[in-house]
C-alpha cells in the first residue's frame, strides 16, 4: 500500500476562497482522523471518522468548516470561506480500530505527508 | 474530557540519554502511543503502550502507568539525528485520538 495520500501538498489561496483538501487512506482502515497542525497549538484532532461515519468533529473550529468521507477510500476537508488565520499543515491519517486491550492489538494511526495550506 | 502535557523543550549531548515524560486525563483509555515528528515532515509512530510496564525497542523505550496517567519516552544513545518533535498520543475509549503539543528534543555534539 502506498500510504495515506494526500492532496495537494501545498495549497496558497486568497482570503475568501473556498478550499478543499483530499485525503486517501490506507485501503482496510477503519478510522480517519483530520488534524491541523500549528506553532502555537501543535496537532488538534478537528474530525474523526468510523467506517465513513463522523463520530466526533468537536474540533471543527467553525461553520466553515466541514468534512466528507463518502466512502472508505475517500475523504474531503473544505474550508469556506477561507481566512489567514486558516494557514496551517492540515494532515489526515488512518488506522484500525482500537480493539480491547486484552488483544493486544496494534492500532497506530498513518499519517499522511500533509497539506500546507496558506491563506493570504 | 481529554488533556495530555509535555513539556515544551528539551536539549541533550550525543550519546546520553534522555527522558520525555507525559502525563495524561482521558475519557477511557485504548493505548498510549508516541510519535516522531521532524521538521516538515509528518508524525511517524515509535511505540505503543496499553498494559502497564516498559516497552523496549531498540535505542526506545517507552513506559506507561495507567494508574497515574503517565507515560514516558525514554530514547538512549542519542545522536543528531533525534533532534526532533516527540508527541505523547492517547486513545480515549472511543477511538478518539488525541495528541499532546509535543516535546522538541535538541541534541547537540
Amino acid at each position: 500500500d502506498a500510504g495515506v495520500i494526500q492532496s495537494p501538498r501545498h495549497e496558497v489561496t486568497e482570503m475568501g476562497q473556498e478550499v478543499t483538501l483530499r485525503c486517501k487512506p490506507i485501503s482496510g482502515h477503519d478510522y480517519l482522523f483530520w488534524y491541523r497542525q500549528t506553532m502555537m497549538r501543535g496537532l488538534e484532532l478537528l474530525i474523526y471518522f468510523n467506517n465513513n461515519v463522523p463520530i466526533d468533529d468537536s474540533g471543527m473550529p467553525e461553520d466553515r468548516f466541514s468534512a466528507k468521507m463518502p466512502n472508505a477510500s475517500f475523504s474531503t476537508l473544505k474550508i469556506q470561506p477561507s481566512e489567514p488565520r486558516d494557514s496551517a499543515v492540515y494532515f489526515c491519517a488512518s488506522s484500525l480500530r482500537g480493539l480491547d486491550p486484552q488483544h493486544f492489538m496494534n492500532t497506530e494511526a498513518f499519517f499522511g505527508q500533509g497539506t500546507r495550506l496558506t491563506v493570504v | 474530557g481529554q488533556n495530555i502535557d509535555q513539556p515544551t523543550e528539551m536539549t541533550a549531548t550525543e550519546g546520553a540519554i534522555v527522558q520525555i515524560n507525559c502525563t495524561y486525563q482521558t475519557s477511557g483509555f485504548n493505548g498510549l502511543f508516541w510519535y516522531q515528528q521532524h521538521a516538515g515532515e509528518a508524525p511517524t509512530f515509535l511505540s505503543y503502550n496499553v498494559l502497564d510496564g516498559l516497552e523496549e525497542k531498540g535505542r526506545f523505550s517507552s513506559f506507561l502507568s495507567r494508574s497515574k496517567g503517565y507515560s514516558y519516552l525514554l530514547l538512549k544513545e542519542l545522536q543528531m539525528k533525534d533532534s526532533a518533535s516527540y508527541l505523547c498520543a492517547v486513545r480515549g475509549n472511543t477511538d478518539k485520538l488525541i495528541f499532546g503539543t509535543g516535546t522538541r528534543l535538541q541534541v547537540f555534539p
